[in-house]
């Protein structure tokens, strides 16, 4: 498997739910960023983690970091509609020397009103 | 206060023919990295450059894909005699500096190029 997956793969939900995704990676890293894409549409970065940080919160969105399981989980809370859309992962490792970005595959989240 | 621009946005080919990509960053950037993304998949780092120089180009395929980005004017992904498998969302990001000691500059990213392969 892949550096940075995503699970799960979809999550379909109601308006007001929480949604929770989760990735992992497999090497050490300098940082964990989680970006949304919207259908057919370009990358919006959401948030950035670093390694020695272990939450971080950014309005209706909070990161968790365990360098220990590398993994990160992303909340959103209180989700609407507009959230639909697709979350990804992307790590920067330590060993990469440049800024590499590993892409997982990604989690599609569906808020219906 | 332009964000990443990249044209066109979507591009149609049919096999056999050239296709150019163009990236120009954020004002002020001079790192350039492009990403493939193919259908219902994450993104794939292809290329790193710097102005003039490729820095990494690890997840450049060995043939028919080459990468530039001169001293004036956007940078440049060329896919010459392109196959149905080229098929994909290709995106350009860009950052002020590159990594220095353990800080990281931000890549932001422009909308990207549709590429369809007929």
């Amino acid at each position: 498997s892949q550096q940075g997956e995503e699970d799960p793969q979809a999550l379909s939900i109601q308006e007001g739910e929480n949604a929770t995704m989760n990735c992992s990676y497999k090497t050490s890293i300098n940082n964990l960023q989680w970006y949304r894409q919207n259908s057919g549409r370009g990358l919006v970065h959401l948030i950035l983690i670093r390694s020695n940080e272990r939450e971080k919160h950014s309005g209706r969105l909070r990161v968790t970091l365990d360098t220990s399981k590398k993994s990160s989980s992303l909340l959103i809370t209180a989700s609407r509609a507009a959230d639909t859309a697709s979350y990804f992962c992307a790590t920067l490792g330590w060993n990469t020397g440049f800024q590499k970005l590993v892409f997982g595959t990604g989690t599609r989240l569906l808020v219906s009103p | 206060n332009a964000g990443v621009m990249q044209n066109p946005r979507h591009l149609v080919r049919r096999r056999g023919q050239e296709a150019r990509l163009r990236c120009s960053p954020v004002k002020g950037h001079s790192h350039v990295y492009w990403y493939r993304q193919l259908p219902e998949e994450g993104l794939k780092f292809m290329v790193y450059l710097q102005k003039e120089n490729i820095i990494d180009e690890s997840g450049m395929p060995k043939e028919r894909f080459s990468a530039e980005f001169p001293k004036e004017g956007p940078s440049i992904l060329r896919i010459q005699q392109v196959v149905r498998g080229d098929s994909a969302a290709y995106f350009c990001a860009s950052s002020q500096t590159g990594t220095s000691g353990g800080a990281y500059n931000e890549q932001f990213f422009g909308p990207g190029t549709r590429l369809t392969v007929l």
